[in-house]
């Protein structure tokens, strides 16, 4: 079974500064999904950042970018320019093309973002 | 376009009493999630239905627990009799054709 490991339980960034949450996981399929929600006090999960595992190209969105490693099994988040809103839990997610909808969820990271 | 709707944003409820937590998924999204939520936890996918027809309740953690999915509009998980270890948020979720999920708000269930 595939699983997703966040190291970091918490980060705390400087406002306008860059903050890197790490994710790896484990999977034995060589073609997946790895998505990147964000959970602000609010509760509700948002999509940040997707990421297909046949692109070698890194996704990016705005100020937010992953840093994709396929045969280390990384899949880290880059924050440039935090902000205010930033502040939140962020959850690595793996999502297997084989069972659609085997989406697995990583402990997450709580993030702060100091003004 | 509404995104995906849950109600109760909130329940309290006293140990033994039935819980229905109900959902509308995204015009269109023709697959429905349950999780759950807790710290010791984390997201605990519960069960999913794909046009309607529950295909993995694998999660569901007890008989106490049910989901239905009566039409493409609407869902709900009932957990009968309830009990404190239940207390959790519980997030209803939709996709199209299993991409990329959309969340609801959850719904904070506290059982006393």
């Amino acid at each position: 079974a595939q699983t997703v490991t966040q190291s970091q339980p918490e980060m705390s960034v400087q406002e306008a500064e860059t903050v890197t949450l790490s994710c790896t996981y484990d999977t034995s399929e060589s073609d997946y999904y790895l998505f990147w929600y964000k959970q602000p006090p609010s509760r509700q999960m948002i999509l940040v950042i997707r990421q297909e595992a046949y692109k070698q190209q890194n996704a990016t969105e705005n100020r937010f970018s992953v840093n994709f490693q396929k045969a280390a099994k990384s899949f880290s988040l880059k924050i440039s320019d935090s902000q205010l809103g930033d502040a939140a839990m962020y959850f690595c997610a793996y999502r297997s093309t084989y069972n659609n909808n085997d989406m697995r969820f990583g402990a997450g990271t709580r993030l702060t973002v100091k003004p | 376009d509404a995104g995906v709707i849950q109600s109760p944003r909130h329940e309290v409820t006293e140990m033994g009493q039935e819980v229905t937590l109900r959902c509308k998924p995204i015009s269109g999204h023709d697959y429905l999630f349950w999780y759950r939520q807790t710290m010791m936890r984390g997201l605990e996918l519960l069960i999913y239905f794909n046009n309607n027809v529950p295909i993995d309740d694998s999660g569901m953690p007890e008989d106490r627990f049910s989901a239905k999915m009566p039409n493409a509009s609407f869902s709900t998980l009932k957990i009968q009799p309830s009990e404190p270890r239940d207390s959790a948020v519980y997030f209803c979720a939709s996709s199209y054709r299993g991409w990329e999920l959309f969340f609801g708000e959850g719904s904070r269930l506290t059982v006393l």
